[in-house]
């Protein structure tokens, strides 16, 4: 079955370190999405891609980064300058070529400072 | 900017009520509509959809209509059940320079007893 795999489940970071959360689909997706969801916020936009080799900065894009050099992975880099890292993060894929596609979604990772 | 709003949960409600769950919208021209649900630990998973005026909405019971005179989406389903347990957000997409956004409510989170 086609879908979008996030790992780890659940990750941890120490004050200082870089962490990378993986994320990988197999629906031929051009576009891909990563979100930062907090209790009681929604869902925030962190990067977006809309095709391989380019990637654009959402709301709240600071202390992250990304790449895209593969169609099928967009992995998302939390960096020690993201003070305040602790939330679930979630990717989602879409089709922008044909109209009206709705995003999927990964199950999630969950990071957590140690 | 664009935006959704949702009503502010929690909801608790017993298994065979009625539910309703309000989403308002701001936007510019005419975006696509929809409500996702996420159960506890998971991912966002789409629940239903609307892309014009007056479209209706529905999966598994659940319904929403596109009222673009009042700009809402509400939800509902006639006899809710205690697996319908989750959150549920209403969200719009938005394009920018060609490329597609969504934009989310904070979500709602629904308790349904036995």
């Amino acid at each position: 079955d086609g879908g979008i795999t996030q790992s780890p489940k659940y990750l941890f970071r120490k004050e200082g370190q870089n962490v990378t959360l993986s994320c990988e689909q197999n629906l031929n997706h051009d576009a891909m999405y990563w979100y930062r969801q907090d209790p009681g916020q929604g869902l925030r936009l962190i990067y977006y891609s809309q095709i391989v080799n380019d990637f654009q900065k959402g709301d709240i894009a600071e202390g992250y980064s990304v790449s895209r050099e593969k169609k099928e992975s967009f992995p998302l880099t939390v960096t020690s300058a993201q003070k305040n890292p602790t939330a679930f993060y979630l990717c989602a894929s879409r089709d922008p070529w044909r109209g009206n596609q709705p995003q999927h979604f990964g199950d999630g990772t969950r990071l957590s400072i140690l | 900017g664009n935006s959704v709003t949702q009503m502010e949960g929690p909801v608790t409600l017993s298994e065979e009520a009625f539910l309703t769950i309000n989403c308002t919208y701001t936007a510019t021209g005419y975006p696509s509509l929809f409500w996702y649900v996420q159960y506890p630990g998971e991912g966002l998973q789409l629940l239903l959809k609307a892309t014009k005026a007056d479209d209706k909405g529905s999966n598994k019971g659940f319904e929403a209509t596109y009222r673009k005179e009042t700009t809402s989406f509400h939800l509902e389903k006639g006899s809710v059940q205690v697996s319908d347990s989750a959150v549920y957000f209403c969200a719009l997409s938005e394009s920018q320079g060609g490329s597609e956004k969504l934009v989310f409510g904070k979500g709602t989170k629904l308790t349904v007893n036995p």
